[in-house]
């Protein structure tokens, strides 16, 4: 069983589209990133949800837009692409309860790999 | 957010046990330490995290130094899956605010695997 999935898997497109990458988690888990890991390997958070609301914004462009329909779905929504963007983007997920012990071990999905032409 | 050092890259022969050092000097006293791995074309995964006593699970060991200022993973006998880039994150006790959930990955070690 898939723990955290995202879809879909590779995304190629151009620039100055609007493309969305999808995220779930069938962990029962409170908590959902995303993650964005580039050509030269840097994984770095995005965003994180705690219960659909937005807690973390790491001085993202407010070209990419979160959106948490409920506790098992984040999705990541990329308005007017960039070369730039170009990236593998990471869901992750954890019960989160902020102790930075065992519930805050994060599952990551398989990545999305967005390629910008 | 205290930083971690790692070496770039280490290399292993399969069946050999792996030491993978991590200093953190500034680690603060409610800091807890984690390890995380990405095989290649994957996602990181969960390895293992401490915060003061050694710790042992079924995929490694942590060694925890009596000051905190450095751990070492101990992979005891790798397997070419085990090839991969093993982060060393800290992570503080209560992670609230602005801070909640925050996984703040380094380069890591590339860790090659010889059969």
């Amino acid at each position: 069983d898939t723990a955290v999935s995202q879809t879909p898997k590779y995304l190629v497109t151009q620039m100055g589209n609007d493309k969305s990458i999808k995220c779930e988690q069938n962990l029962g888990h409170d908590t959902m990133y995303w993650y964005k890991q580039d050509s030269k390997k840097f994984l770095k958070i995005m965003f994180s949800y705690n219960n659909k609301e937005l807690i973390i914004n790491e001085t993202v462009p407010n070209r990419f837009s979160p959106k948490s329909p409920d506790k098992a779905h984040l999705n990541l929504h990329i308005n007017s692409l960039e070369l730039g963007d170009s990236a593998v983007y990471f869901c992750a997920s954890s019960q989160g309860d902020g102790t930075g012990g065992e519930a805050d071990t994060q599952y990551f999905g398989p990545g999305t790999r967005l390629t910008v032409l | 957010d205290a930083k971690t050092t790692q070496p770039n890259s280490m290399e292993s022969n399969e069946e050999e046990p792996v030491h993978l050092p991590c200093n953190h000097s500034t680690i603060s006293g409610t800091d807890y330490i984690h390890w995380y791995r990405q095989l290649p074309s994957q996602g990181p995964e969960y390895v293992i995290h401490g915060l003061t006593s050694n710790v042992n699970n079924r995929m490694a060991s942590l060694a925890i130094a009596e000051d905190r200022k450095s751990s070492t993973l101990i992979l005891h006998r790798a397997t070419l899956r085990d090839a991969a880039v093993y982060y060393c994150i800290l992570r503080p006790l209560w992670a609230g605010g602005t801070s909640y959930g925050k996984l703040t990955f380094g380069q890591g070690t590339i860790l090659t695997v010889h059969p």
